[in-house]
C-alpha cells in the first residue's frame, strides 16, 4: 500500500471550513483514498473515501486531484466536536491485494477547532 | 446494523502473563484486521484475516497471534506480556467489496504492569 504525507497539525476557527491536505504521490490505479478521524482514545471513525471522482457525504467532501497524487478533505463548517486526528490512507481492496497488504497508517493531522 | 464490538474494553495484566482479546465484526463482514496503537503513534498493523485465513501480517514478534472463526469473529493473543505491549488494540472489519472500507471498534485498552 502506498504511503501518505499529511501536515502534523492544523488550526481552524469554529464555523469556518477546514481543509486538510494529503499527498499520495505513489498511489496506484486501483487504490482508494480513505479518510478517518480519531477522537482521543476512541476507535477511528470512517469519514469518506474515493477513487478518482470528488465525493460528498453528510460529514465531509473529498477532493481528489486529476492525477490522483493528492487529495483534500473538507469539513464545511467545523465545530468543536471536529477536533480530532485525521488520517488519510490509500489502500487497494483485499481481494485485489494478494498477501502483501500491510495497511500502513501514518501519524495523521491533529486538527484543533478553536472557538 | 450493530457496529464492531471488542471485548474486554479495558484490561490490566502483569509482565509474563498472556492475554486474549476478542472482536466481533459487523454482520456480513468477512475480513478482520488488528492494529496496535501506542501514545503518540499511528496505528501499527498486526494482521489481517479473511475467511478464517491469515492473509497479511505486520512486523510484530511471534508472541502476537490471532485467529478467525467460521462466523468471522476474531481473537488475538499476546503471550509473555512485556511492558511495551501496553497499548490500545483496535479491530476493524470490512465486507470486503471493491472499495473494502474498514470500520473500527472502540478498542481494548491493555495495560501491562
Amino acid at each position: 500500500d502506498a504511503k501518505t504525507t499529511q501536515p502534523p497539525s492544523m488550526d481552524c476557527a469554529e464555523g469556518r471550513a477546514a481543509n486538510l491536505p494529503c499527498n499520495h504521490s505513489t498511489i496506484s490505479g486501483n487504490e482508494y483514498v480513505y479518510w478517518y478521524r480519531q477522537i482521543h482514545s476512541q476507535g477511528p471513525q470512517y469519514i469518506i473515501h474515493g477513487l478518482k471522482n470528488n465525493e460528498t457525504n453528510e460529514m465531509a467532501s473529498l477532493i481528489i486531484t486529476e492525477d490522483r497524487k493528492s487529495s483534500t478533505l473538507i469539513l464545511p463548517h467545523a465545530t468543536l466536536r471536529d477536533t480530532a486526528v485525521y488520517y488519510c490512507i490509500v489502500r487497494v481492496a483485499l481481494l485485489n491485494a494478494g498477501n502483501n497488504r500491510k495497511l500502513i497508517w501514518g501519524l495523521g493531522t491533529s486538527l484543533a477547532v478553536n472557538p | 446494523k450493530a457496529g464492531v464490538t471488542q471485548t474486554p474494553r479495558y484490561l490490566i495484566k502483569t509482565r509474563g502473563q498472556q492475554v486474549t482479546l476478542s472482536c466481533s465484526p459487523i454482520s456480513g463482514h468477512r475480513s478482520v484486521s488488528w492494529y496496535q496503537q501506542t501514545p503518540g503513534q499511528g496505528l501499527q498493523f498486526l494482521f489481517e484475516y479473511f475467511s478464517e485465513t491469515q492473509r497479511n501480517k505486520g512486523n510484530f514478534p511471534g508472541r502476537f497471534s490471532g485467529r478467525q472463526f467460521s462466523n468471522s469473529r476474531s481473537e488475538m493473543n499476546v503471550s509473555t506480556l512485556e511492558l511495551g505491549d501496553s497499548a490500545l488494540y483496535l479491530c476493524a472489519s470490512s465486507f470486503p467489496d471493491r472499495s473494502d472500507t474498514q470500520y473500527f471498534g472502540p478498542g481494548t485498552r491493555l495495560t501491562v504492569l
